[in-house]
């Protein structure tokens, strides 16, 4: 069965660099997501994707955060500076525009972010 | 905004008893009804969804949740647990925009 997948697995950075957090996607989907959960806090919503342009932010997702896709398979969340409070497992979803089932969203195993 | 809660932050429980995890959400429009569970050490599955039809959804494992529109409630549950079914389990909404909110999760903890 198709999976997402992310690398790495974990991921420990000083404060003020640049992380880059890797997934990819099933193939056939086009819809692209983000979240995040903060260890004793909810899954929140990040970022979502599609056709090659940001469809909705949160508010989380300040001008620290960017999204991209370099090439066909790649989905990547770039933090530009790292903060303390950016530590968190970050978790990449995709979903299939082709069956019209655009809401079942299949995530990845995640990114445990440490910012040191 | 959309927001959901799930009532119980951690369950322990015998095998062989019967498992109910609540949630409710608030959005006064129609949604999109998910429980994924994470088993330790893996990630996040879809264990059943309900976009519309009948309430009552059949999910994989044995797992049921029902939709109570007038509570605004969709409530999973299990006859008989395993101890297979150790697990954190999350409730989640998706309303215009596809994204999902999601309840601050229900760790369950089942004793063999």
């Amino acid at each position: 069965e198709p999976e997402v997948t992310q690398t790495p697995s974990h991921q420990v950075t000083q404060m003020g660099q640049e992380v880059i957090l890797r997934c990819v996607p099933i193939s056939n989907h086009l819809y692209f997501y983000w979240y995040r959960q903060i260890l004793g806090q909810k899954v929140e919503f990040l970022v979502s994707f599609y056709n090659n342009e940001i469809s909705e932010k949160s508010e989380i997702f300040d001008d620290q955060f960017s999204v991209e896709r370099p090439d066909g398979s790649n989905f990547t969340l770039k933090i530009r500076s790292t903060k303390l409070e950016d530590s968190a497992m970050y978790f990449c979803a995709s979903s299939d525009t082709t069956s019209g089932d655009t809401d079942t969203q299949y995530f990845g195993p995640g990114t445990r972010l440490t910012v040191l | 905004a959309q927001s959901v809660s799930q009532h119980n932050h951690h369950v322990i429980l015998s095998e062989a008893a019967s498992l109910e995890l609540g949630c409710n959400y608030s959005y006064g429009g129609t949604v999109n009804l998910f429980w994924y569970v994470q088993y330790p050490g893996q990630h996040l599955q879809l264990l059943l969804k309900y976009f519309s039809g009948d309430p009552l959804v059949k999910g994989i494992k044995g797992f049921e949740a029902e939709f109570i529109k007038s509570k605004f409630s969709f409530n999973l549950r299990k006859p008989s647990v395993q101890w297979s079914d150790t697990a954190e389990y999350f409730c989640a909404v998706s309303a215009a925009g596809n994204k999902l909110t999601f309840g601050g999760g229900t760790r369950v903890l089942v004793k063999p």
